[in-house]
């Protein structure tokens, strides 16, 4: 199974809005609705942020959200604060029942 | 609530092999998945394999000849054993629980992770 493909890199201002996109196929993203988003920053563990494509768990701020087309995902984060500044992970359930992640996706804060 | 402990040696030599244990704190491994995870210095999560506390697992396909995890439900504990390390093996171990109904196969909780370093 391959890494599922997200940017390297995205940035923005505080208070703007980003997206960061998870493309994968119809084995993983496009064929199940169980795609996860974790943020992880410098020496800790991930967090789960969102799971089943959209939704958040209890605690997760309201301004982090996703959404799924075909076989992309897209976690989308409004009102950017500085302590959005994270790495960030799509991962997938896929074919076989095995499991997959993106490459991951820096997000700087400017 | 659920916390996760790994532990295990943090030094491995070469064509031996690692071994992690995770401590389930605070609640019962059964009823749940549990899954390892690892991430090599400065890249990005890889998905190792995950077990069913019943014992039946998936693994990883690119590792899949290499690892074997297993789960002690008595102790609240499961294992992760990776033969044969090399040095691209060198990465920090995470184990989760797997939430499978609540949170549709999303990771949560998570350990806090282990440096495993392969080197002679």
């Amino acid at each position: 199974q391959s890494a599922l493909t997200q940017p390297a890199s995205v940035s923005g201002s505080p208070g703007q809005s980003i997206s960061i996109s998870c493309t994968g196929t119809s084995n993983d993203v496009g064929g199940y609705n169980f795609v996860s988003w974790y943020q992880q920053h410098p020496g800790k563990a991930p967090k789960l942020m969102i799971y089943a494509v959209s939704n958040r768990p209890s605690g997760v701020s309201n301004r982090f959200s996703g959404s799924k087309s075909g076989n992309t995902a897209s976690l989308t984060i409004s009102g950017l604060q500085a302590e959005d500044e994270a790495d960030y992970y799509c991962s997938s359930y896929a074919s076989s029942g095995t499991l997959v992640f993106g490459g991951g996706t820096k997000l700087t804060v400017l | 609530q659920v916390q996760l402990q790994e532990s295990g040696p943090g030094l491995v030599k070469p064509s031996e092999t690692l071994s992690l244990t995770c401590t389930v704190s605070g609640g019962s491994i059964n009823s749940y998945y549990w899954t390892w995870i690892r991430q090599p210095p400065g890249e990005g999560l890889e998905w190792i394999g995950y077990i069913y506390y019943s014992g039946s697992t998936n693994y990883n396909p690119s590792l899949k000849s290499r690892i074997t995890i297993s789960v002690d439900t008595s102790k609240n504990q499961f294992s992760l054993n990776l033969r044969s390390v090399i040095a691209a093996d060198t990465a920090v171990y995470f184990c989760a629980r797997v939430e499978v109904g609540r949170y549709k196969w999303g990771f949560d909780p998570w350990g806090q992770g282990t440096l495993v370093t392969v080197s002679s």
